[in-house]
């Protein structure tokens, strides 16, 4: 069982530059998230999906993008990457909102 | 709104000492409350839930009692091993809602 994978792991990006991070989860959950965690500051919600085709803003939603064209997938970009842009970003999955939430393994995102 | 407030951090302990690690949360409706571990390099598991008032949830040694009188939930264990260092987070998540909030995280280090 994968549960949730994120792709890629690692990447440094040079301020302006875009990327997409993917993740993928194989459990059929319907709701889908994207956080990212920053020094002492937790996790914080950046954009979360409740089904296919649906996404929705969380807290810290500027300067990204979601899609979420198969459930299977929810794919994060970063149009014009900054430096406040460097984290760790972390997708969940669940079958219905907040119990069983399960965590890909992260990406840490470096913009220089 | 709600929140989530866990002690600061990091705490050191030595193996085999007595762990608490605080969480109180504001809610506008009736939470669950949740507690996830963090390891090195990895992303968030359930450690332990509770979904109504005094509850016990407990896991690998881990306890942790809803408090509604006290908004706290609080997690224990009585003797911890250097295994045992991660980042602890607590979280709510209120009934009908469909995302968690997280407290900021506690880093826990055990030394042998």
């Amino acid at each position: 069982n994968a549960g949730v994978t994120q792709t890629p792991k690692f990447r440094v990006l040079k301020t302006g530059q875009s990327m997409t991070l993917l993740c993928a989860q194989d459990m059929n959950h319907e709701y889908m998230y994207w956080y990212r965690q920053d020094p002492g500051m937790g996790l914080r919600l950046i954009h979360y999906s409740v089904g296919e085709g649906t996404t929705a803003k969380g807290e810290v939603p500027d300067g990204y993008n979601v899609s979420r064209l198969k459930k299977q997938n929810f794919l994060l970009g970063l149009e014009s990457a900054a430096p406040s842009q460097t984290s760790v970003y972390f997708c969940a999955s669940s079958s219905f909102g907040g119990f069983g939430y399960t965590f890909g393994s992260g990406t840490r995102l470096t913009v220089v | 709104g709600n929140s989530v407030t866990q002690m600061e951090g990091p705490v050191t302990l030595s193996e085999e000492a007595f762990l608490t690690i605080n969480c109180t949360y504001t809610a506008t409706g009736y939470p669950s409350l949740f507690w996830y571990v963090q390891y090195p390099g990895e992303g968030l598991q359930l450690l332990l839930k509770a979904t109504k008032a005094d509850d016990k949830g407990s896991n690998k040694g881990f306890e942790a009692t809803y408090r509604k009188e006290t908004t706290s939930f609080h997690l224990e264990k009585g003797s911890v091993q250097v295994s045992d260092s991660a980042v602890y987070f607590c979280a709510l998540i209120i009934q009908g809602a469909q995302k968690l909030v997280f407290g900021q995280g506690t880093r826990l280090t055990i030394n042998p």
